[in-house]
């Protein structure tokens, strides 16, 4: 029972463009988001949340949006840097931000020079 | 504090043998968490510690799976008469008190094969 999912697995943009990294989730119950960056050989790095009570959270390039009503969330990425080329997570928990958090299958970046 | 501590970083053992994984988490942090990630699957939750007690399990985490935190310090993952199916890299992650607001910190892992 996949309970956060992205369902594309890879996605390549031009350096400088916008990446839109997709994430659907299930359970109502999940009122804390979390997007991980990850490179090869090295664990999930925190790059950004979003607690349920908001639809928007910004920092810097980053910006996560979430759609509670259609169980969706967005990472933006702009500009899209080739340092930015990893496999990025997505991932919520339904404790408020405490516990246990359920991630997604991953979503590879690749942003092209 | 250089972060999250995982050794040994690759472990390759044989089918029913023994091993033990340990994670140092940063110092400030209570809360001790492992994980296990498979090839093209997000990182699955195992179990959670606050300080030395062991508050949730995973039903991933079989009878042959145990994991301490001894002075809510350091912790180890003890996997018995290991499977070709354990094979997988085993994360490590802790938290401040104030909860996760601000993500886990995750250790590099330990990889595991199982020969």
């Amino acid at each position: 029972d996949q309970q956060v999912k992205q369902n594309s697995p890879s996605l390549s943009v031009q350096e400088g463009r916008i990446s839109i990294l997709n994430c659907d989730y299930t359970n109502s119950m999940f009122d804390y988001f979390l997007w991980y960056k990850k490179y090869p050989a090295e664990g999930p790095t925190f790059l950004i949340s979003i607690s349920s009570i908001k639809d928007k959270n910004e920092d810097g390039r980053f910006t996560v949006f979430l759609n509670k009503s259609a169980k969706h969330l967005s990472l933006h990425i702009v500009p899209s840097q080739p340092g930015d080329s990893a496999v990025y997570f997505c991932a919520a928990s339904d404790s408020g931000g405490y516990q246990k958090v359920t991630f997604g299958t991953g979503t590879k970046l690749q942003v092209i020079p | 504090d250089t972060g999250v501590s995982q050794n040994p970083r690759h472990k390759i053992t044989k089918r029913g043998q023994n091993v033990t994984f340990r994670c140092d988490p940063i110092s400030e942090h209570n809360r001790l968490y492992w994980y296990r990630q498979t090839l093209g699957q997000g990182p699955e939750f195992l179990t959670y510690f606050q300080n030395e007690a062991q508050l949730e399990k995973s039903r991933l985490l079989s009878d042959r799976f145990s994991a301490e935190r001894p002075k809510g310090s350091f912790s180890t993952l003890e996997i018995q008469r290991t499977e070709q199916g354990d094979s997988a890299m085993y994360l490590c992650a802790s938290s401040p008190p104030t909860g996760i607001h601000g993500g886990y910190t995750f250790g590099s892992g330990t990889r595991l094969t199982v020969v």
